[in-house]
C-alpha cells in the first residue's frame, strides 16, 4: 500500500532564506502527490500538487520537485516569511479513492 | 463562498460518554471525509460519505460512526469514549470525492477526554 514519510520533524530557517522540506514515498506506482500547510489552530490547507508525469511544478513562492527514481519529493519555499511558519504535510491518495495518506509532517520555524 | 464549518470548536468529555461532531461542507460539495489528528499517529482517515452513503472506511473501531444528510452536512459520533480518543477531528469536503480533487479542511473539533 501507499505510505509517505517526511525526513525531518522540525526545520528552522532564517527569514528570507529558502526552505526545503522533504518527503519520501514507498509505492513506485504512486502518481499524484499533494502538499498541505497547517497553521496553528487551523485545518490543513492545500498548497500545491504534482502528478507523476511532471518532475517540477511551481506556484507562488513554492516549487515541488518529484524524483521518481528515488521516490522522493520536496517542497521548496522561496524567501521564507514568518507567515510560512506551520506544519507541512505531503500526502497521496490511496488507490482510486479520495482517501489521503499523510506523512508525519515537518514543522517549519522561521526566525526573524 | 463559506469554507468547511465544524462545530463545536472544543469539547471536553469524560470516559464512557458519547459525542457527536458536526460538519457543514462547502456549498456544492457532495463528499465529506473525516480525519483524526493526534501528535503520535498524525492524520488518519476515519471515513468518507457521498450521497448519504459511507463509501470508504479507515481502520477505526465500530465506536466511531458517521452519517451524511441529504444537504451533504455530516456528523460523526464516538461512543464509549476512551482517553485515547482525545484528538483533533477534522472534516474535509470535495466536489465528488475523486482521487485528484482538492480536499478542503475545516478547522476541526478539539476533543479532550478526561
Amino acid at each position: 500500500g501507499e505510505s509517505v514519510g517526511l525526513h525531518l520533524p522540525t526545520l528552522s530557517v532564517q527569514e528570507g532564506d529558502n526552505s526545503i522540506i522533504n518527503c519520501a514515498y514507498s509505492n513506485s506506482a504512486s502518481d499524484y502527490f499533494i502538499w498541505y500547510k497547517q497553521e496553528s489552530g487551523k485545518g490543513p490547507q492545500f498548497i500545491i500538487d504534482i502528478r507523476s508525469n511532471m518532475d517540477k511544478r511551481q506556484g507562488q513562492r513554492v516549487t515541488v520537485l518529484l524524483n521518481k527514481t528515488v521516490k522522493h519529493l520536496s517542497l521548496q519555499i522561496a524567501a521564507t516569511q514568518p507567515g510560512d511558519s506551520a506544519v507541512y504535510f505531503c500526502a497521496e491518495p490511496e488507490g482510486n479513492t479520495g482517501k489521503l495518506i499523510f506523512g508525519q509532517g515537518t514543522t517549519l520555524q522561521v526566525k526573524p | 463562498k463559506a469554507g468547511v464549518t465544524q462545530t463545536p470548536r472544543y469539547l471536553i468529555k469524560t470516559r464512557g460518554q458519547q459525542v457527536t461532531l458536526s460538519c457543514s461542507p462547502i456549498s456544492g460539495h457532495r463528499s465529506v471525509s473525516w480525519y483524526q489528528q493526534t501528535p503520535g499517529q498524525g492524520l488518519q482517515f476515519l471515513f468518507e460519505y457521498f450521497s448519504e452513503t459511507q463509501r470508504n472506511k479507515g481502520n477505526f473501531p465500530g465506536r466511531f460512526s458517521g452519517r451524511q444528510f441529504s444537504n451533504s452536512r455530516s456528523e460523526m459520533n464516538v461512543s464509549t469514549l476512551e482517553l485515547g480518543d482525545s484528538a483533533l477531528y477534522l472534516c474535509a469536503s470535495s466536489l465528488e470525492g475523486n482521487r485528484n480533487e482538492k480536499l478542503f479542511f475545516g478547522s476541526g473539533t478539539q476533543l479532550s477526554v478526561l
